[in-house]
């Protein structure tokens, strides 16, 4: 059984640098075509993709937050990381992270952790 | 603006059908991924490649594909389809690589 769970901190404060971790359970970061990606969702708001890693190692962020991401992994404690820096009150989300899987044509998330609430405030 | 665009809301009447769309330039080359999400809850995969459904998908669910449009149908809608409903596709760059982006979303009511 594929799970994924987020963790990090609740409440960040303007400016801080932002870490999440996503613990990956039932299946092997080492997987060829297989990936993770974090997703996150201001309150009310739509799903926006931020950042992947593959199984070789390949990453990529959305344009508009590549300054301030970086993703990495951790294949032999099976873990994901993100962090964000110079946080702002615009960062308060749910994020989720989910596996990212290849396929011709695209990639898709196939299964996606239950979501961490972070609130950047000071 | 999102470089997917989908509708805010579509409703459907109990039973009948409905299809949401999604466009962009990128689905002309790729393919979309759809999901569900309902209130409180972490999105679900419903739809990927050309027409996939994950196991446990029920099969009133389908996708296609024409150009820049990819579209997700309900046959015969649910009460328990009422969610929102997100496009996503993978994006190419040139030179800056490339990442996903999601739709904006559609808010669907089942009536």
């Amino acid at each position: 059984q594929v799970t994924l769970k987020e963790s990090g901190p609740v409440l960040v404060k303007p400016t801080e640098t932002l870490t999440l971790t996503c613990t990956v359970s039932g299946l092997s970061l080492r997987n060829s075509r297989m990936g993770v990606s974090w997703i996150r969702q201001p309150p009310g708001k739509a799903l926006e993709w931020l950042a992947y890693i593959f199984s070789s190692d390949a990453k990529s962020y959305t344009p508009s937050l590549k300054s301030r991401l970086s993703i990495s992994k951790d294949t032999s404690i099976s873990q994901v990381v993100l962090t964000m820096t110079n946080v702002d009150p615009g960062d308060t989300a749910t994020y989720y992270c989910a596996r990212m899987r290849q396929a011709v044509g695209q990639y898709y998330l196939d299964f996606w952790g239950q979501g961490t609430l972070v609130t950047v405030s000071s | 603006s999102s470089e997917l665009t989908q509708d805010p809301a579509v409703s459907v009447a109990l039973g009948q059908t409905v299809r949401i769309t999604c466009q962009g330039d990128s689905l002309t080359k790729y393919y979309a991924s759809w999901y569900q999400q309902k209130s409180g809850k972490a999105p679900v995969l419903v739809i990927y490649g050309r027409a996939d459904r994950p196991s446990g998908i029920p099969d009133r669910f389908s996708g296609s594909s024409s150009g820049n449009t990819a579209s997700l149908t309900i046959t015969g809608a649910q009460a328990e389809d009422e969610a929102d409903y997100y496009c996503n596709s993978r994006v190419d760059r040139g030179g800056s690589g490339e990442h996903l982006v999601f739709g904006g979303g559609t808010k669907l009511t089942v009536l």
